[in-house]
């Protein structure tokens, strides 16, 4: 079955260390993005990348890094720079589109909740 | 920056009853999606409308969008408790590079 993937669901995160979050995605979408979401809040965009070894930097892109080495992965870390990660973090993919022309919309990974300890 | 407002914040209704969102947004859009969100997963994908279209259906969803007052709403008919969830909008700058949403509404269908 095509899908994402998130790994691992849970991770605890001592002060001063730097975690990495995984996303894979087996649909051949040239797109991938990762958002934040902190408690009943909306979606906040960290960083995306429209195509391989090529990504920019979204709304909250302080404290995080991200690779795209490879058109189906995009790892997310988070450094010690980033003061406040405890959140849930979802990984989305979708078909690069034209501006204009998108048909669907994205797809997402069932996220990872980071809590720092 | 949270493109997309949508009101209300939370719904309470019950088995059998229509529930309407709304969603408004500042700039202008290609499109403006819809999303549900069940607790601690992560988000699907329920219906997008262009920025040149109206009204879209989709089995029980009726989704609108108004460009001239920058506002689209999401009625679900004949909600059911499986229903209960955060629902998002998510709109599509002109640039066309990705999605900004909106703080979500949650709706609580009561059996």
């Amino acid at each position: 079955d095509g899908g994402i993937t998130q790994s691992p669901k849970y991770l605890f995160r001592k002060e001063g260390q730097n975690v990495t979050l995984s996303c894979e995605q087996n649909l051949n979408h040239d797109a991938m993005y990762w958002y934040r979401q902190d408690p009943g809040q909306g979606l906040r965009l960290i960083y995306y990348s429209q195509i391989v070894n090529d990504f920019q930097k979204g709304d909250i892109a302080e404290g995080y890094s991200v690779s795209r080495e490879k058109k189906e992965s995009f790892p997310l870390t988070v450094t010690s720079a980033q003061k406040n990660p405890t959140a849930f973090y979802l990984c989305a993919s979708s078909i690069r589109f034209p501006p204009g022309y998108a048909n669907y919309g994205y797809t997402f990974g069932s996220g990872t909740r980071l809590t720092v300890v | 920056s949270q493109q997309g407002e949508e009101d209300p914040q939370a719904l309470s209704i019950q088995e059998g009853e229509n529930a309407t969102m709304n969603c408004s947004y500042k700039t202008s859009i290609n499109n403006l999606q819809w999303y549900r969100q069940n607790s601690g997963r992560g988000l699907v994908h329920l219906i997008l409308i262009r920025s040149n279209e109206r009204e879209k259906h989709s089995g029980r969803l009726r989704v609108t969008l108004d460009t001239s007052k920058k506002s689209s709403s999401l009625l679900i008919t004949a909600s059911r408790a499986a229903d209960t969830a955060s629902y998002f909008c998510a709109t599509e700058g002109t640039s066309g590079s990705r999605l900004t949403f909106g703080e979500g509404t949650q709706l609580t269908v009561n059996p």
